[in-house]
């Protein structure tokens, strides 16, 4: 089955510096990777998704690259505020409804 | 935010006792999900239902038994519990999308604990 990990698991960054969060996948039949974000005490919820026909998606400061021969992907953000402090997690599935592997998370804490 | 909701948000229960976890939502969504966090395997899939159906059952110890009587509500039964299985329980659903990837959203989870 897929197996997805992810690093940092802890991450701390200076308010406007910015923050990058790998991830790495093992099927290759994965075609979509969306990342959630999930603040303390409330659901996660989708920021950003790519699909594999595409190499980068950009969301304002938000950003994500996807390497479908190496595997990898990654959520950058630039400028980072301290409301953006949350659990970061990437997900990558075969697409649809279907099974979708979540990362073990990346606790993102943005310092004033 | 009431697109998927849960009840009840908390749940204290022993190990002995039967209760039930609902989860409804109001997307016209086709699919949904029960998913366990805990600090050890944050996000774990445990089942996935579509237009009713089960589809996936990802090894889940059988004292956790879904339910899905219609595309907008899903519930999770639990009977002789563990301790170990305290944790935060969140329910998402999704549209079926065939291709492309589908975007979940999550109910605000019930926390459990078993005592």
């Amino acid at each position: 089955g897929e197996n997805v990990e992810q690093h940092p698991s802890t991450l701390s960054v200076q308010e406007g510096d910015s923050a990058v969060i790998k991830c790495t996948y093992s099927d290759s039949a994965s075609n979509y990777f969306p990342w959630y974000k999930q603040e303390l005490g409330k659901r996660p919820q989708l920021i950003i998704d790519i699909r594999s026909n595409v190499g980068e998606k950009k969301d304002q400061r938000i950003a994500v690259t996807l390497n479908k021969t190496a595997k990898h992907f990654s959520l950058h953000i630039t400028e980072t505020q301290p409301e953006d402090s949350a659990v970061y997690f990437c997900a990558a599935s075969p697409g649809g409804y279907q099974k979708v592997t979540f990362g073990t998370g990346t606790k993102l804490q943005v310092i004033p | 935010e009431t697109g998927v909701t849960q009840t009840p948000r908390h749940l204290v229960m022993g190990m002995t006792n039967k209760k039930s976890l609902k989860c409804e939502q109001h997307l016209g969504h086709n699919a949904m999900y029960w998913y366990k966090q805990s600090a050890k395997k944050p996000l774990e899939l445990m089942f996935v239902y579509n237009f009713k159906e089960q589809t996936e059952n990802n090894s889940v110890p059988s004292r956790f038994s879904p339910e899905c009587p219609n595309s907008s509500h899903l519930f999770l039964h639990l009977h002789t519990l563990q301790p170990e299985d305290s944790a935060l329980y969140l329910c998402a659903s999704s549209q079926d999308i065939r291709s492309g990837g589908a975007i979940q959203y999550f109910g605000p989870g019930t926390r459990l604990t078993v005592l």
